[in-house]
Order: structure tokens, then C-alpha cells, then sequence
């Protein structure tokens, strides 16, 4: 059975450029979810997909968003990158159903903006 | 504002040692508090769980005891070992909605040999 894997594992970004961020959900799960971690913080919650649609957003501004895709692999976009946006962003996956609340990350992207 | 407060932010603890950690939460309406452990350059991984119905859960040397009048619960690591060197955040989850995880701040558990 794989894992939750995040592509890529770095990424150094300008202010004002755009990026894409991939992952890839973990056989079997069909719930993806996306946190941003700032350097020692816990992770803050960006939005999830079930399903290929969107179910549930965090507190982060629109230029943050993001697909899933039938194979229920997902990305996540950020446009107009800002120097606060440097952080690692984690995916995490989840069976769907009554167990969707059981969460599975991957390693994350480690994201800096310059 | 921050839903779930996690202290204390670092502790050094002798192999062998206990390793105690709290959260405390607002929202009575959690319904499910799990801990991750996260290694440098690692993501969360899922260590142990409670349910607000049960006021303790033990699995190996992890235990989860849990107050629901007092909205705390902590974790308790036995037997401290080198390798359970990492940094452990606590959560908090409403269960039929969107799933979302509402984590503390972390902390960072050192275990000196």
C-alpha cells in the first residue's frame, strides 16, 4: 500500500509568482486535505476535497485554492505569492464514509517565498 | 484564535522518563482529539486517538487521558526512549462535517539517553 506522497519536496517561489502543488492520496482514500505549517507552528487548515469537490475552508484568502482530480490525487494553487506564504504545505488523506475523519499525511512541500 | 492551546512548548526528559503533555479546547463541540507525531522533515503521523465518550486510552507506552467537564486532555508517553524524540501536536475534530483538524502550537520532546 503507498503512502501519501507530495511533489515536489522544495520549491523557491518570488513574491507575486504563482504555484502549483501536487499530491497524491494514499490507495483506497478518496478525501484530500490540504494544511499550510509555518516554522514551528502546528499545521492550519487550507480546504479539503471529497469527492472532487471542495467540503470545507479554512481561513486563508481566495488566491489559495485548489482541484482534485477522478484518480482523487489533488493540487493546490497559490497565486500572488507574499513572503508570509513560506511555509511547508502538507496533504493529508482519508477513506471516505464514517472514516473520513482519520487523517494520513504526506511529507509535505517546503515552500519559500523570496 | 486559536481552538486548541497545547503546553508545554519544549521538555527535556531522562530515558526511561514520563513525558507529559496538555491541551486544553473551547469548542464543547469536538467530538474526536487525536496526536500526531511529526519527525523533522516528516509530515504528522497519526499516533493515537480518543473519543470524548472514553476518559482513557492506552496503546503501548502512549496514553491519552481525557477530562470532558474540564475541556483538557493530555498525553502521556511511558518509558521514554531516545527515539520518541520528535515533536507531538495535539488535535481536535468535529466528526460529520467537514473533518477538518484544529491543532495546538506543538511540542518538542527531547529524550536524553
Amino acid at each position: 500500500e503507498t503512502g501519501v506522497t507530495q511533489s515536489p519536496t522544495h520549491l523557491i517561489k518570488t513574491r507575486g509568482q504563482q504555484v502549483t502543488l501536487r499530491c497524491s492520496s494514499q490507495s483506497g482514500h478518496n478525501t484530500v486535505s490540504w494544511y499550510q505549517q509555518a516554522l514551528g507552528q502546528g499545521p492550519q487548515f487550507i480546504f479539503q476535497y471529497y469527492r472532487e469537490e471542495e467540503n470545507g475552508r479554512g481561513n486563508f484568502p481566495p488566491r489559495f485554492s485548489g482541484l482534485q482530480f477522478p484518480n482523487y490525487s489533488s493540487e493546490l494553487n497559490v497565486n500572488a505569492l507574499e513572503l508570509d506564504d513560506s511555509a511547508l504545505y502538507l496533504c493529508a488523506s482519508s477513506l471516505g464514509g464514517a472514516m473520513r475523519y482519520e487523517q494520513y499525511f504526506g511529507p509535505g512541500t517546503r515552500l519559500t517565498v523570496t | 484564535q486559536q481552538q486548541v492551546k497545547q503546553s508545554p512548548q519544549s521538555l527535556i526528559v531522562q530515558k526511561g522518563g514520563i513525558s507529559i503533555i496538555n491541551c486544553a479546547y473551547e469548542n464543547t463541540a469536538f467530538d474526536y482529539f487525536p496526536w500526531y507525531q511529526q519527525f523533522p522533515g516528516k509530515g504528522p503521523a497519526l499516533l493515537i486517538a480518543i473519543r470524548p465518550d472514553v476518559s482513557e486510552k492506552k496503546e503501548g507506552r502512549f496514553t491519552i487521558s481525557f477530562n470532558k467537564s474540564a475541556k483538557q486532555f493530555s498525553l502521556h508517553i511511558m518509558d521514554s526512549q531516545p527515539g520518541d524524540s520528535a515533536t507531538y501536536f495535539c488535535a481536535a475534530q468535529l466528526l460529520f462535517n467537514d473533518y477538518k483538524l484544529s491543532f495546538g502550537a506543538g511540542t518538542t520532546v527531547t529524550v536524553r539517553a
